[in-house]
């Protein structure tokens, strides 16, 4: 059963800074690796999806990476703006005969100005 | 640009009352989602379907919540009678496999059960 796990669950960084954010999963087996960004009672809005093919993916200033071997992806987010202040989640699909996705509880950040 | 949608935004109901919501999905989408997102937590699938064919509902709570596609375009999800612990956000998202199966989400339904 796949597990995702997103730590830290909190994070402040000063305007600027370059930040990283982890998930790890337990079943190396994925199919897509999805990272998202949810503001406060929004929706999700998809930054990044990694096939299992890939090993990393750009958007602007965002950057994911995935590493299957050790269960890891990160996303990488150069020069923090506050708006970048968000919860960040990951979330796996296995495939099969079902495309669902397993969330991690998601990082929140916090970029001060 | 092409966005899934969904209404209501927000519903405020009382306990053993029944609610629906709704979405329209990316158009060309096949696959539709329901996931459910208690308050701190990441989401969880609560049913999938394939054009109008249920492909996942394992985890959807079957004696309350009904969700239905009936012409395999947009979707209706139903609780009925509505509980104190189904306050939560539901989104609906929709994929296709021409596009990764990347999962686009909708806005979602703030549910709070009174």
């Amino acid at each position: 059963k796949q597990e995702v796990t997103q730590i830290p669950a909190a994070l402040s960084v000063p305007e600027g800074e370059n930040l990283v954010l982890n998930c790890s999963f337990t079943d190396s087996a994925i199919y897509n690796l999805q990272w998202f960004r949810q503001d406060p009672g929004k929706g999700l809005t998809s930054l990044l999806l990694i096939q299992s093919s890939q090993r990393e993916q750009t958007s602007g200033r965002l950057n994911a990476s995935l590493d299957k071997s050790s269960g890891r992806s990160t996303l990488y987010i150069a020069a923090s703006q506050p708006g970048d202040s968000a919860t960040y989640l990951c979330a796996a699909e296995n495939g099969g005969a079902t495309n669902k996705l397993i969330f991690g509880t998601g990082t929140l950040l916090a970029v001060q100005p | 640009e092409a966005e899934v949608a969904q209404s209501p935004r927000y519903k405020i109901t009382e306990k053993s009352q029944a609610v629906a919501f709704w979405c329209d999905p990316i158009s060309g989408h096949a696959t539709l989602y329901w996931y459910r997102q208690i308050l701190g937590q990441g989401p969880e699938l609560l049913v999938q379907f394939q054009d109008e064919s249920v492909v996942d509902d394992s985890q959807l709570p079957k004696d309350r919540f009904s969700a239905e596609r009936l012409k395999g375009v947009d979707s209706t999800l139903k609780i009925q009678p509505a509980e104190l612990g189904d306050s939560a956000m539901y989104l609906c998202a929709s994929s296709s496999p021409l596009m990764r199966n990347e999962q686009f989400f909708g806005p979602g339904t703030r549910l709070t059960v009174l």
